[in-house]
């Protein structure tokens, strides 16, 4: 299928861990890519490739990924980390890029 | 560093046709395993993925909105151009511009403009 599929909430309590995932058959093929977006700003990439953070990006966060499904884990959350969370890789014919539905995150 | 800007109308009308121009400074589009994309997102929605172009001038349109994008690229001002026709109030967002680095197995967003708010109405 040409979609990526993440849950639409998910809360963590602080200082926990989090895993938000994203779903598609595309995601055998090419790696996801993760953002993080708070109310009023622009997306910010916070894993990309196999398990890559830009320069900045906190090593609390992760990526993997297992045949159909990308993963992004937050390890001990903290309450700058509540935000909406996007994963985007491309589809499964590799010619368009797709994002997923996007996972508001709540730290509770 | 790399800094990305979107510019264009705030407001068109339905029908009418949307030019928007992504203006960066950083980077070259020239360079292999560049390119620049465009992204929206309706209010309170998600980021939808639009159109891309890369460094050796082959572009990438989403299969949904295809017949009406057209993107294209001026090396020499640094400038990303997209132009969506027929505009209709479904298509009032924040457009985005960002810059792209693909390789064999991704193809991802690692700069992005601060995105411009665009609203269709009569």
């Amino acid at each position: 299928s040409s979609e990526l599929t993440q849950d639409p909430a998910v809360s963590v309590a602080l200082g926990q861990t989090v895993r938000i995932t994203c779903q598609g058959d595309s995601l055998r093929s090419y790696y996801a890519s993760w953002y993080q977006q708070k109310p009023g700003q622009a997306p910010v990439l916070v894993i990309y490739g196999k398990n890559n953070r830009p320069s900045g990006i906190p090593d609390r966060f992760s990526g993997s990924s297992s045949g159909n499904t990308a993963s992004l884990t937050i390890t001990g959350a903290q309450a700058e980390d509540e935000a909406d969370y996007y994963c985007n890789s491309r589809d499964s014919s590799g010619n368009h890029l797709l994002f997923g539905g996007g996972t508001k995150l709540t730290v509770l | 560093q790399i800094t990305l800007k979107e510019s264009g109308p705030t407001l068109v009308k339905p029908t009418q046709t949307l030019t928007l121009t992504c203006t960066f400074s950083g980077f070259s589009l020239s360079t292999s395993g560049v390119g620049v994309g465009w992204i929206r997102q309706p209010p309170g929605k998600a980021l939808e993925w639009l159109a891309l172009i890369y460094w050796n001038d082959d572009k990438r349109y989403s299969p949904s909105l295809k017949s009406r994008l057209t993107i294209t690229k001026d090396t020499s001002k640094n400038q990303v151009v997209l132009t969506m026709t027929n505009m209709d109030p479904v298509d009032t967002a924040t457009y985005y511009c960002a810059h792209v680095l693909y390789s064999s197995r991704s193809t991802y967003f690692d700069y992005w403009g601060q995105g411009t708010l665009v609203t269709v109405s009569s």
